[in-house]
């Protein structure tokens, strides 16, 4: 595709359930980021990947974020045992690496909702 | 520490005044300063970086060591100017954001 591409664009779910969120990158990216964005907030940190590795996980908010991925390109953020604070969109960007531009390609998100 | 500071979260002005969206950093270095803008319903893109020195939508950005800000400006806002704009820093292989500044055009 063009862009990055995230699925899904919404999830609605109960308390206590897992999560699983996708990113697609756009291709020949290797660098991806994971960051998340609530109302006020601005920008999170999360998780940065160079490749398949992740040299900084310290934005993870705990033990129930993980992420991972494979093929250089595709990236799921796994999100267990959901809690309420946990609602918020969810911001995958890419960008082509090394030397760091700072210029990072953006997808829609993933609106998390948890009841 | 490196740190984005936008004091705004929010910024209403009418059509046709002048903007100024304010930003201020803290950073030991040389920075490498830009600000992404999101509207209404689209993702977060990348509207000028201060490398450039460029115009985009009729909007510019000084980098003021002095003042260590990165103020962005536009002479005569549009309604289309709408929406979030951040402020943000290199350091090492990322990004350090501000919590942004929602600006509102008024017809």
């Amino acid at each position: 595709g063009a862009g990055v591409s995230q699925s899904p664009s919404n999830k609605v779910t109960e308390k206590g359930k897992d999560v699983e969120l996708r990113c697609d990158p756009i291709s020949g990216h290797t660098a991806l980021y994971w960051y998340r964005q609530s109302l006020g907030q601005g920008l999170e940190f999360l998780i940065y990947f160079q490749g398949n590795s992740a040299p900084d996980k310290s934005g993870l908010p705990s033990d129930r974020f993980s992420a991972e991925r494979t093929g250089g390109s595709v990236s799921t953020l796994t999100i267990q045992r959901t809690q309420q604070e946990d609602s918020a969109v969810y911001l995958c960007a890419s960008s082509p690496g090394t030397p760091y531009t700072g210029e990072l390609f953006f997808g829609e998100g993933s609106r998390l909702t948890v009841l | 520490a490196q740190r984005v500071t936008q004091p705004e979260k929010l910024l209403s002005v009418f059509k046709g005044a002048p903007v100024e969206l304010k930003c201020n950093y803290s950073y030991s270095g040389s920075p490498e300063l830009f600000w992404y803008v999101q509207y209404s319903r689209q993702r977060l893109q990348l509207l000028l970086r201060h490398i450039s020195r460029e115009s985009i939508k009729g909007f510019t950005a000084d980098l003021n060591k002095g003042e260590t800000s990165f103020h962005l400006k536009k002479p005569f806002a549009q309604e289309e100017d709408s929406a979030m704009y951040y402020c943000a820093l290199i350091y090492d292989y990322q990004l350090i954001w501000g919590a942004g500044t929602k600006l509102i055009i008024k017809p």
